[in-house]
Parts: C-alpha cells; sequence; structure tokens
C-alpha cells in the first residue's frame, strides 16, 4: 500500500524562479493539503484540495498555488521565489473532507539561492 | 486566535527514564487533537488522535491524553530508537500544528 508521494526530493532554484511540486496520495485519499515547514519550526498550512477545488487557505500570498487533477494527486506552484522560500514543503493526504488524521509525505527540500 | 504551544522545546533522556511532552491549545470548535513524530529530513508519522476530553490512546511505549486546554504524551521507559522531533496538532477549521519537542535518549 503506497503511502504519499512527493517529487522531487531535493531542488535547487534562484530567486524571482518559479517552481513546481509534485504530490501522489495514499490509495484511497481523496483530499491533499501542503504544508510549509521552516528549519525548527512546526508545519504552516499551505491550501488545501478536494474535489479539484481550493477549499481552504492558510496565510500564504497569492504567488503561492496549486491543482489537485481528477486522479488526486496534487501540484503546488511558486512563482517568483524568494529566498525566504526555502523550507520543506510538505503535502499530506486525508480521506474526506471532514476530520481524519494527515498522512504526510516525507517532502520537498526547496533552497532557494 | 488558534494557537498551539509545545513544551519543552527540547528533551534529553536516559534510556528507561519516562517523562512526558506538553500540548497547550486554544482553537475555535476542535474537530481533534493529533500527535506525529518526525525524524531528521522525514515527513511526519501519524501516532495518534484524541477527540475529546478524558480521552487516551496507547502505543508501546506512548500515550496519549486530553483535556479541554492541554494533551500531554508520556513516554514509559523510552529506548534510543525513540528519538525524534514530536509534533501536536489541532484541527479547528484548519489543522494548526506546534514547534515540536526535540527528544533525545541516551543509552
Amino acid at each position: 500500500d503506497a503511502g504519499v508521494t512527493q517529487s522531487p526530493t531535493h531542488l535547487i532554484k534562484t530567486r524571482g524562479q518559479q517552481v513546481t511540486l509534485r504530490c501522489s496520495p495514499k490509495s484511497g485519499h481523496d483530499t491533499v493539503s501542503w504544508y510549509q515547514q521552516a528549519l525548527g519550526q512546526g508545519p504552516q498550512f499551505i491550501f488545501q484540495y478536494y474535489e479539484e477545488e481550493e477549499r481552504q487557505r492558510g496565510n500564504f500570498p497569492d504567488r503561492f498555488s496549486g491543482h489537485q487533477f481528477p486522479n488526486y494527486s496534487s501540484e503546488l506552484n511558486v512563482n517568483a521565489l524568494l529566498l525566504g522560500d526555502s523550507a520543506l514543503y510538505l503535502c499530506a493526504s486525508s480521506s474526506g473532507y471532514a476530520a481524519s488524521p494527515l498522512h504526510f509525505g516525507n517532502g520537498t527540500r526547496l533552497t532557494v539561492t | 486566535e488558534d494557537q498551539v504551544t509545545q513544551s519543552p522545546e527540547a528533551l534529553r533522556l536516559q534510556e528507561g527514564e519516562s517523562s512526558s511532552l506538553n500540548c497547550s491549545y486554544t482553537v475555535s470548535g476542535l474537530r481533534g487533537l493529533f500527535w506525529y513524530r518526525q525524524d531528521p529530513g522525514k515527513g511526519p508519522e501519524f501516532l495518534f488522535t484524541l477527540y475529546s476530553a478524558g480521552e487516551e490512546k496507547e502505543k508501546e511505549r506512548l500515550k496519549a491524553t486530553l483535556t479541554k486546554k492541554e494533551s500531554f504524551l508520556h513516554i514509559t521507559a523510552p529506548k534510543p530508537e525513540d528519538s525524534a522531533t514530536y509534533l501536536c496538532a489541532v484541527q479547528g477549521n484548519q489543522f494548526y500544528f506546534g514547534t515540536g519537542t526535540s527528544l533525545t535518549v541516551i543509552p
């Protein structure tokens, strides 16, 4: 039973560039959420997708956007990268829109230089 | 404002020395409280969900409890392999995570 998979595992970008991160949810899950985790901090909620629509959004600028596909996989796009965007980006999947535990992938480590 | 505070930030224990980690929270409309374990370079691994005050869950050397304002993760006779960062999260209208407790268990 495959868990949450994310790609790539590591990425180095230059300030001002754009990046796309990808996530496949755990089998049987239909809801995908994205989190940003800075070093030594807890994950910060970016947004959640359910039925191919953004359902909730955290306190992140419009430079952060996403998409969910019919097979429930998801992408996170970040435009106009800033140095402060360097972080571990975590994808989490869950079953249904209501309360259920999040299951995380191992993340994409993004470094912006 | 919804928030989660974990203490202590770091904890060093001798193998076999039991202790507790604290998670205090304020949230509008608590749907659930979750504990996760995170190893370096990995994503958080789900441990427990607690839904109502008085509820307890156990798994091996770990026991989680919940009151109306805080949760405790009790670690009994820890082993070096229990070394990790333990994250607490609450779900209101979204998930809010604490900054974690970094646990080191010394052989």
